[in-house]
């Protein structure tokens, strides 16, 4: 499977920084990829969404790249903020609407 | 309603017994999938519907875990002869295809087997 245990990879961030997180998804063929966001005892929430014919886009405080030739995607956080700690999840999709492939996570931890 | 409900939010069950999983999708969406969450952990797909199509049940563990969706709305989840290693978060989502693919999740339900 794609779990890492009980143990996340964790990312601790100074209030105010820029937070970077990392997937790398494993398969070529995909062409759809979203990051969620997820608290503590809720479920994922979408983030932001790119498709594989594009290498960036760009929300509110976030940005998602893309980088297809090592299969690595990213998602830059702006002016972190303590609201923003979670644990972030990427998904990769190949056939529109059909399953999605969830890594294992990142925790995100925003120190005062 | 508003969002993807669960229920119930928490299950405690004895090794052996039979639990029910319901989810209501947002109104519209023609796509749910179930998905289960152990602690610490990602993601793991379990089924998924899609309109009147037969389902893709490949991420369905073993044969006693079951779903089934009713005149394309509420889904229920049917796990027989639980286990401890059942034990997990099950997250349900639902998408439409007008909106992009984007997956509502519901809170989950928190099943313990003792």
């Amino acid at each position: 499977g794609e779990s890492v245990g009980l143990h996340l990879p964790t990312l601790s961030v100074q209030e105010g920084d820029n937070s970077i997180i990392n997937c790398a998804y494993s398969n070529s063929a995909s062409d759809y990829f979203i990051w969620y966001k997820q608290e503590s005892g809720k479920g994922p929430q979408f983030i932001i969404d790119i498709r594989s014919n594009m290498d960036k886009r760009q929300g509110q405080r976030v940005t998602v790249l893309l980088n297809k030739t090592v299969k690595h995607l990213s998602l830059q956080i702006a002016a972190t903020q303590p609201g923003d700690s979670a644990v972030y999840f990427c998904a990769e999709n190949r056939n529109y609407g059909q399953n999605f492939v969830f890594g294992p996570g990142t925790r995100l931890s925003v120190l005062p | 309603g508003a969002g993807v409900s669960q229920s119930p939010s928490n299950k405690v069950t004895e090794k052996g017994k039979d639990v029910e999983l319901r989810c209501d999708p947002i109104s519209g969406h023609t796509a749910l999938y179930w998905y289960r969450q152990s602690l610490g952990q990602g993601l793991e797909f379990l089924i998924y519907f899609q309109g009147n199509s037969a389902p893709d049940k490949s991420g369905l563990p073993s044969d006693r875990f079951s779903a089934e969706r009713t005149g394309g709305s509420v889904s229920t989840l049917t796990i027989q002869r639980t286990q401890q290693e059942d034990s997990a978060v099950y997250l349900c989502a639902s998408s439409s295809m007008r909106q992009g693919y984007e997956q509502y999740f519901g809170p989950g339900t928190r099943l313990t087997v003792t």
